[in-house]
């Protein structure tokens, strides 16, 4: 199985400063196809998870340019330019390459 | 707009048994591998199991292998999670979730807002 690392657990930031995450996989996650399934998901309090970023680094529909995501192979990273009171939640990383389907530990982005 | 919408949750004894449903509606069904994922309170999230956009091809996680199968009927847009020989350890949320590929998930870009499994006695 693959095993996705998350650092760090919790960041706290101040709003309109910038916060990254990291997401480490235990193998490649580059398909045969070619494409490398990475996303990065939020979980706001109370809520559904949400698609922020898929393959890397491409934004889903409606996910504000602040979110941007980057990496290759085994190592990747989740960037918010400057954090918002929404933003505060839970972050996962997750791989689609292979089954199982594997989720990163989770990093919660709160504010200072 | 696509929904997806959970049900069938509730209170399970051990041993005992639940079916969970997702009603599907926004986009063409068969065309997309469909998933389940569970996240126990407080915990993070947990792949349990998907089904190719045929329904064909099933995959399960090793927890609910052999005691969880995954079925869906395209003609009425609907996923279904049966849930036997439950375990308290299977007490989570369960969320209903799309996947962006046919046969593989790759990705999940819509969820369900999730239907809560408690096993208890």
């Amino acid at each position: 199985d693959i095993v996705m690392t998350q650092t760090p657990l919790s960041s706290p930031v101040t709003l309109g400063q910038p916060a990254s995450i990291s997401c480490r996989s235990s193998q490649s996650l580059v398909h045969s196809d070619g494409n490398t399934y990475l996303s990065w998901l939020q979980q706001r309090p109370g809520q559904p998870p949400r698609l922020l970023i898929y393959k890397i680094s491409n934004r889903f529909s409606g996910v504000p340019d602040r979110f941007s995501g980057s990496g290759a192979g085994t190592d990747f990273t989740l960037k918010i330019s400057r954090v918002e009171a929404e933003d505060v939640g839970v972050y996962y990383c997750m791989q689609g390459t292979q089954f199982p389907l594997t989720f990163g530990g989770g990093t919660k982005v709160e504010i200072k | 707009e696509v929904q997806l919408l959970e049900s069938g949750g509730g209170l399970g004894q051990p041993g005992g048994s639940l079916r969970l449903s997702c009603a599907a509606s926004g986009f063409t069904f068969s065309n997309y591998a469909m998933s389940w994922v569970r996240q126990a309170p407080g915990k993070g999230l947990e792949w349990v199991s998907s089904i190719s956009g045929s329904g064909a091809i099933t995959y399960f996680a090793d927890s609910v292998e052999g005691r969880f199968p995954i079925s869906r009927d395209n003609s009425k847009n609907t996923l279904w999670l049966q849930m036997n020989s439950l375990r308290a350890e299977d007490t989570a949320i369960y969320y209903c979730a799309k996947g962006y590929c046919t046969t593989g998930v790759c990705f999940f870009d819509y969820w369900g807002r999730g239907t809560l499994v408690t096993v208890s006695s």
